[in-house]
């Protein structure tokens, strides 16, 4: 697509319920990272996919987090047992190659609003 | 921690003036640096980036400076206008044990006054 694509926009669930993100990334881009964004704050890592392959979870808060990525192109973020702590902004960026370790911009979608309450 | 900070968490300009965003930056390993710019609702979009074989790079009305002596970021944006009012994050590229990522510093709001 013409840009990192990101769904819902809006997510509004109940605490201790499970909500998925949906990030599809640029065409043939294989690099791809989620990102947390809380209220008047700077970006949190959570975690890097190269391909299929996630060889840096190292920013997943806790368990309840997971992420995959299939075909290398979708993603998805899995948040379990939501937490009114787990309110943010959840922004993906993809990237060609090998992302920021051959120095290659991110791009980013324009998140998803999660709202735990 | 290593981490990536900025001085000034909001900065008030007049519209025709000249903007600096400064950002300090503390891990001397960092060999690429990026901004970024947030508007309300939306994902941060690229500016700017610079390499740290390079003290200065110039774009469209944009321009950073890189001084790695005492570790420091500065954007210059020139002739501002109310469009460039949104948050401004640097970033530096950091090499972790098992891949290379961005960190965020916590951003500066930029306010352009008519």
């Amino acid at each position: 697509g013409a840009g990192v694509s990101q769904s819902p926009s809006n997510k509004v669930t109940e605490k201790g319920k499970d909500v998925e993100l949906r990030c599809d990334p640029i065409s043939g881009h294989t690099a791809l990272y989620w990102y947390r964004q809380s209220l008047g704050q700077g970006l949190e890592f959570l975690i890097y996919f190269q391909g299929n392959s996630a060889p840096d979870k190292s920013g997943l808060p806790s368990d309840r987090f997971s992420a995959e990525r299939t075909g290398g192109s979708v993603s998805t973020l899995t948040i379990q047992r939501t937490q009114q702590e787990d309110s943010a902004v959840y922004l993906c960026a993809s990237s060609q190659d090998r992302g920021t370790a051959t120095n290659e911009k991110l791009f980013f979608g324009s998140g998803t609003q999660l709202s735990v309450l | 921690g290593e981490s990536v900070g900025l001085h000034l968490p909001t900065l008030s300009v007049q519209e025709g003036d000249n903007s600096i965003i400064n950002c300090a930056y503390s891990n001397s390993a960092s060999d690429y640096f990026i901004w970024y710019k947030q508007e309300s609702g939306k994902g941060p979009q690229f500016i700017i980036d610079i390499r740290s074989n390079m003290d200065k790079r110039q774009g469209q009305r944009v321009t950073v400076l890189l001084n790695k002596t005492v570790k420091h970021l500065s954007l210059q944006i020139a002739a501002t206008q109310p469009g460039d009012s949104a948050v401004y994050f640097c970033a530096e590229n950091i090499e972790g044990d098992s891949s290379y990522k961005l960190i965020f510093g916590s951003g500066t709001r930029l306010l352009v006054r008519p």
